[in-house]
């Protein structure tokens, strides 16, 4: 039982490239998020999906898009990287349920030079 | 003001002491509360989840809420090395996102 897969685990980019960072769940979950974690910062929202076929924004949406591939899948993209997008980003999970937590990746260190 | 907001720390205690980390919240619809503790590194991982007034044990673990104060708070009770760590709160505010502050770092010292 993998439970949230990221990849990559480590990337290096340089200014304008792009990239997507990937994450799959293979618990049935229909919720799944996005956040970035910089030092002393906590974890701030990007993006989440609350159900198949819809995304909302988060606290710090600019400069990424994302794309609910389907239920176990869930893309983050960055379009033209920046400096300021150098960050920690992980993918997590939530059944449905109000009352359950969510369930984390390993994470994807990102550092665009 | 934040939606969830923590004290940064650090927080020092010796072993085998009690260490208080606390939390508070803003959006009163709030009706899932969660601590997580993460070590340098890797992943948040939950360590306590509590929905209703008052306490809730788990091994050395004790999280209390006051959703009239809009707080929680988790003790750790004998506090050992290898509880050293960030430890964030989280917030659930109904269907809204799971929502974090942004971390207490816990230093218990041998």
């Amino acid at each position: 039982n993998a439970g949230v897969t990221q990849t990559p685990k480590f990337q290096v980019l340089k200014t304008g490239q792009s990239m997507t960072l990937q994450c799959a769940q293979d618990m049935n979950h229909n919720s799944m998020y996005w956040y970035r974690q910089d030092p002393g910062m906590g974890l701030r929202l990007i993006y989440y999906s609350a159900s198949e076929g819809t995304t909302d924004k988060g606290e710090v949406p600019n400069g990424y898009n994302v794309s609910r591939l389907n239920k176990r899948e869930f893309s983050l993209r960055l379009e033209s990287a920046a400096p300021s997008q150098t960050s920690v980003y992980f993918c997590a999970s939530i059944p449905s349920s109000v009352y359950t937590e969510a369930f984390f990746g390993q994470g994807t260190r990102l550092t665009v030079v | 003001q934040k939606e969830v907001e923590q004290n940064s720390g650090p927080l020092s205690v010796p072993e085998g002491a009690i260490a208080s980390l606390n939390c508070t919240y803003s959006d009163r619809g709030s009706q899932s509360f969660f601590w997580y503790r993460q070590y340098s590194g890797k992943s948040p991982e939950l360590i306590m989840s509590i929905y209703s007034n008052g306490d809730k044990e788990d091994g050395r673990f004790t999280a209390q809420l006051n959703k009239a104060s809009q707080y929680v708070s988790l003790l750790i009770r004998d506090s050992q090395p290898s509880d050293s760590a960030t430890y964030l709160c989280a917030v659930k505010p109904g269907r809204r996102a799971l929502t974090f502050g942004s971390g207490t770092r816990l230093q218990v010292q041998p």
